[in-house]
This record gives C-alpha cells, structure tokens and sequence, in this order.
C-alpha cells in the first residue's frame, strides 16, 4: 500500500523567505509520480508540481522546486521568495506507476506568510 | 481550455434527504475522480470512473454511488444523508494513459452542510 506522511501540521514563514514543506512516502512501486497542490481558503485544489521517479533532475516551477530524494523517499516542496498569497494547505500526493491507481494524498500541511 | 466544473458550489440538505452533485470535467479528459474533505478526516477518496465504468474505489459506505456519462460528465450521489456527510466535495479530472505523470485537475468542490 502506498503511503504520503507530512509531518509538519503548520507552518510559518516571513515574507520574501524561503521555505521548505517535508514530504515522505511509501510505495514498493519502482515506477511513480509525486504531486504537490496549494488549497487555499476558497478550497479549490491547484497542482503546482510534478516529480517521476525516474526523473534524474529536481523538478522546478517558477517559484516553486521539488527537492527529490529517492533513497530517503522524501519530496520536499521549496517555495523561494515567499509571498502572502502563498498561505494556503499544501498537500503532497503520489499514484503509483500500475495502470488505473489512484492518488493518495497526505494529510496536509498549513503555511501562513507572515507580512 | 475552461478547467473542471461542479455544480452546485454550495448546497444545504436535512438529514435523511438524497444529494446529487455534477462534474464536468476538462475537455478531453476521460476520468473523473471524487473526493470528499473534512476537518477531521481530511481528504478521503471516494471513486474514480474512466469511459463510464467505475476503475477505483474508496471505502465508503453504499450510500455513496457516483456514474459517469458518455461525454466524461459525472454525477455522484448521496442517499440518506447524515450530519457526518458535510464535508466539501472535490472533482477532479486527468487524461489516463500517462502512467504514474496522470496528473489531477480540480474543480472548486460543492460545500454540502447536512442539517
């Protein structure tokens, strides 16, 4: 069974700074895809970035960077430059590379950007 | 391209009544998936469809039935709804065949109160 575990409930994080959100997952899958998503208040889930597997490089999104680690099984999200509409819910989320798996989310982790 | 759509955004309901929501997904996306988040639980999936048939499964109870049509809209429902029911509903849409890159779309969910 797969697994996403982010452990940190809340985060915060003055404005301008950067921050990293922890992501580790569980999966005895070899092929696989890790997501990030930014809910914020209104409650519409937004995908921000994406990581194979099999992806030699950090994946990378404007301000947003995936810091991939295989062996450790961890995803952190890095926001540079922080902004106060970077408060939201940030969730971590992977699917497996077997035909017709389903997402599996994280509990979340709550970023507020202080002014 | 318009991104996912539900509808209702917002819907109140007693308890005992029935509920359908609708998704319309992005266009040329064939699968559809349902998720419902609440406070204490936080994002738990419900079904997935691809081309009408019903691919994944979350563990919910019966009363919780979703279908999807032949232009990828689709509806899920609600039977005998209870207080625990209130929860946001979110949809979300992905183009399959990419393996573990098929990434999620969401719409902006329908906020259901069940009084």
């Amino acid at each position: 069974a797969q697994k996403i575990t982010q452990t940190q409930p809340g985060m915060f994080v003055q404005e301008k700074e950067a921050v990293t959100l922890d992501c580790t997952y569980d999966t005895s899958d070899q092929s696989y895809g890790l997501f990030w998503y930014k809910q914020p208040s209104s409650g519409e889930m937004i995908f921000l970035i994406y990581q194979g597997s099999y992806d030699e490089q950090n994946a990378t999104e404007g301000r947003y960077s995936l810091n991939f680690q295989k062996a450790r099984k961890s995803a952190n999200l890095v926001i540079s430059a922080s902004q106060l509409g970077d408060s939201a819910m940030y969730f971590c989320a992977m699917r497996g590379g077997n035909y017709g798996q389903n997402f599996v989310f994280g509990p979340g982790t709550r970023l507020s950007v202080l002014p | 391209k318009a991104g996912v759509t539900q509808t209702p955004r917002y819907l109140i309901k007693t308890r005992g009544q029935q509920v359908t929501l609708s998704c319309s997904p992005i266009s040329g996306h064939r699968s559809v998936s349902w998720y419902q988040q609440t406070p204490g639980q936080g994002l738990q999936f419900l079904f997935e469809y691809f081309s009408e048939t019903q691919r994944n499964k979350g563990n919910f109870p019966g009363r919780f039935s979703g279908r999807q049509f032949s232009n990828s809209r689709s509806e899920m429902n609600v039977s005998t709804l209870e207080l625990g029911d209130s929860a946001l509903y979110l949809c979300a849409s992905s183009l399959p065949g990419q393996g573990p890159k098929e990434t999620q779309y969401f719409g902006p969910g329908t906020r259901l109160l069940v009084l």
